[in-house]
């Protein structure tokens, strides 16, 4: 399996500002995905972060809003941009090692 | 639209009960049946099912799949208060894509 960390675990933001969260892990990896977990609720795909290329989004999510990039085989980010409280959420990475899919420790956002 | 619903939403049991969680899929290009734990952030990998029928087993935990019927269960004996979480299923389709069910919250009582 593969070992995943994300910066920040945690931040607490003003609405109308933008975060940007890290995802590192420790061994290059063919596919990178985003996704969110809003309270209450279960995961749901934002993005699979693509290398050298733009990010393939999932229905109802959008560049502009959640820019994301992926320079290399082992680190993408993703952006919060212009941020309002219904993006309280945390912001999962995950990585495929063989055929299964491993989540990183998550980000929790509040926006106030 | 793909669609993943897990049962029951909700559980609460005893030490020592054991319990069964279901899960019922409808996806495009199915590939695999995930199972997740989930106590605080980041879910935990249990197990992944390819294969109807054939059960794949860790300690206390597993879990079968019927690519006929659509359908998955995990089952875990002798449940202890460590096993509280929200267990979480999801359907993995083409170019690795997960689709979650709501999850099931378990809560062992001692």
């Amino acid at each position: 399996s593969a070992v995943i960390s994300q910066k920040p675990s945690r931040d607490i933001c003003q609405r109308g500002t933008s975060l940007t969260i890290q995802c590192q892990v420790d061994s290059q990896v063919t596919m990178m995905f985003w996704y969110r977990q809003q309270p209450g609720q279960s995961l749901t795909l934002i993005a699979t972060a693509n290398q050298g290329s733009e990010a393939t989004y999932e229905s109802g999510f959008v560049i502009d809003k959640f820019p994301i990039s992926r320079p290399n085989l082992t680190f993408s980010t993703l952006t919060v941009s212009n941020m309002s409280p219904e993006d309280s959420s945390i912001y999962l990475c995950s990585v495929t090692s063989g055929e299964t899919q491993y989540f990183g420790p998550g980000t929790r956002l509040l926006v106030l | 639209e793909d669609k993943v619903v897990q049962s029951p939403l909700s559980l609460v049991v005893h030490e020592g009960d054991t319990v069964t969680l279901n899960c019922s899929y409808e996806v495009t290009n199915f590939r695999s049946l995930l199972w997740y734990k989930q106590e605080k952030k980041a879910p935990t990998f249990l197990f992944m099912l390819t294969s109807s029928g054939i059960e794949k087993k860790s300690g206390r935990l597993s879990s079968i799949l019927d690519k006929k019927e659509l359908f998955s269960i995990l089952n875990i004996t002798a449940t202890q208060t460590g096993d509280s979480a929200v267990y979480l299923c999801a359907a993995q389709t083409s170019g690795s894509r997960l689709t979650f069910g709501e999850g099931t919250q378990l809560t062992v009582n001692p």
